[in-house]
């Protein structure tokens, strides 16, 4: 298995524009997460969505959203950047069986500079 | 204040010492705990979870939850150059598979040989 693929790598915005992120979660794993690390801070939760459906919403305004596709794979969408939503965007895939069989794993995460 | 507090370190200790890695918390809700591995511009790998207090071993790592002191900690036993990277806590307090994680800032942890 690839394990969890994110794109792009990279991306530079300028303030005021929108940003598409994109996540691939390990196959069998329906539970998709974002998270946003911002520089020399832990992971931040921005969503969660399982079989489609939006589980959780972290503290992030509107401008922040996401969806959930049939192949589990998932979209971040970000509107009229800041130059604060600078940040690593984390996307996590999971699969819960049990307390005793759970697995989670991190894409290597997008980059985003907003200038 | 953070509902979770964590050292940034940097912390640095020889090769074959015992590590400790801390975390506090204030939001008492909070069940389900988990550490992570980060190197440089990767992202967190999960290492080890648990639920309430107690201890659990996963080889040479060990994790502890003590509740009553809103204090978790991760313990490296003969600690190796490969395990110098940032460690971080996240909790939870809703249903596990519930990825509402909090997490701390990390500690920086460098192995020297």
């Amino acid at each position: 298995d690839a394990g969890v693929t994110q794109s792009p790598t990279h991306l530079i915005k300028t303030r005021g524009q929108h940003v598409t992120l994109r996540c691939s979660p390990i196959s069998g794993h329906k539970s998709v997460s974002w998270y946003q690390q911002v520089l020399g801070q832990g992971p931040q939760f921005i969503f969660q969505y399982y079989e489609k459906e939006e589980r959780g919403r972290g503290n992030f305004p509107d401008r922040f959203s996401a969806r959930q596709f049939p192949n589990y794979s998932s979209e971040l969408n970000v509107n009229a950047l800041l130059l604060g939503d600078s940040a690593l965007y984390l996307c996590a895939s999971s699969l819960f069986r049990s307390w005793s069989s759970y697995e989670q794993y991190f894409g290597p995460g997008t980059r985003l500079t907003v200038t | 204040q953070k509902e979770v507090e964590q050292d940034p370190g940097p912390l640095s200790v020889p090769e074959g010492a015992i590590v400790s890695l801390n975390c506090t918390y204030s939001n008492s809700a909070f069940q389900y705990f988990m550490w992570y591995r980060q190197y440089s511009r990767k992202g967190p790998e999960l290492l080890m979870y648990t639920y309430s207090s107690g201890n659990k071993e996963d080889g040479r790592f060990t994790a502890q939850v003590d509740k009553s002191s809103k204090y978790i900690s991760l313990f490296i036993r003969d600690s190796q150059p490969s395990d110098s990277a940032t460690y971080l806590c996240a909790m939870s307090g809703s249903n596990f598979g519930n990825e509402k994680l909090t997490f701390g800032t990390g500690t920086r942890l460098t192995i020297i040989p």
